[in-house]
């Protein structure tokens, strides 16, 4: 299985401040037809989660441009600029290159 | 819209069995491949399996295999989930989801809990 490895798994931030989330892969998750596919999810409290970044870095119809990914083989990163009240929740990296594997979460706090 | 509604959790024994269903709406159903997902309480995600658009090939996850069966019912929009033999370790919420063409796991259902007790 790939394990991916988020870091930290709590971040606390003000608002308006920009906060960026590490998954780390086990395994390289560039597929044999040139796409990566790492994708970020935040899952707010009492929901289900929701999709806000595919391939890396493209943004979901709908999310806000304040969040972007990037990162490539097996280190990925997710970053909040000006980081919004409703941006509370758990994070996750999600690979689907291989059987499908979730990161651990990271939980944002708003201060 | 699309939409994804679960049913069919509730409490089940050990070592007993329990079938989900999933509708869809908003969507053409029978073009994506569909997968079920599982959060245990305060835990993160697990990939169950998942299940081709005209539903001739089915994946597990090792967990599972031969334990849960993905099915689908193309002309009435719906996921299913059938579930054996279950364990302690099953209880979580399960939810359908979604794989868009380009981006897996775009959509997600609310979700339905499955508590495994005695």
């Amino acid at each position: 299985d790939v394990v991916l490895t988020q870091t930290p798994p709590t971040l606390s931030a003000t608002i308006g401040q920009s906060v960026s989330i590490s998954c780390r892969s086990s395994q390289s998750l560039l597929h044999s037809n040139g796409n990566t596919y790492l994708n970020w999810l935040l899952q707010r409290p009492g929901q289900p989660p929701q999709l806000l970044i595919y391939l890396v870095s493209r943004l979901e119809s709908g999310v806000p441009n304040r969040f972007s990914g990037s990162g490539s083989g097996t280190d990925f990163t997710l970053k909040i600029s000006g980081v919004e009240a409703e941006d509370l929740g758990v994070y996750y990296c999600v690979q689907s290159t291989h059987a499908p594997t979730f990161g651990s979460g990271t939980k944002l706090e708003i201060k | 819209e699309v939409q994804l509604v679960e049913s069919g959790g509730g409490l089940v024994q050990p070592g007993g069995s329990l079938k989900l269903s999933c509708v869809a709406s908003g969507f053409t159903f029978r073009d994506y491949w569909m997968n079920w997902v599982r959060q245990a309480p305060g835990k993160t995600m697990e990939w169950i399996g998942d299940i081709k658009p005209d539903g001739s090939n089915t994946n597990y996850a090792p967990s599972v295999k031969n334990r849960f069966t993905i099915s689908r019912d193309n002309a009435k929009s719906i996921l299913y989930l059938q579930m054996s033999n279950m364990r302690s370790d099953y209880t979580a919420t399960y939810y359908c989801v979604r794989d868009g063409v380009i981006a897996a796991f775009d959509y997600w259902g609310q979700g339905v809990m499955v508590t495994v007790s005695s």
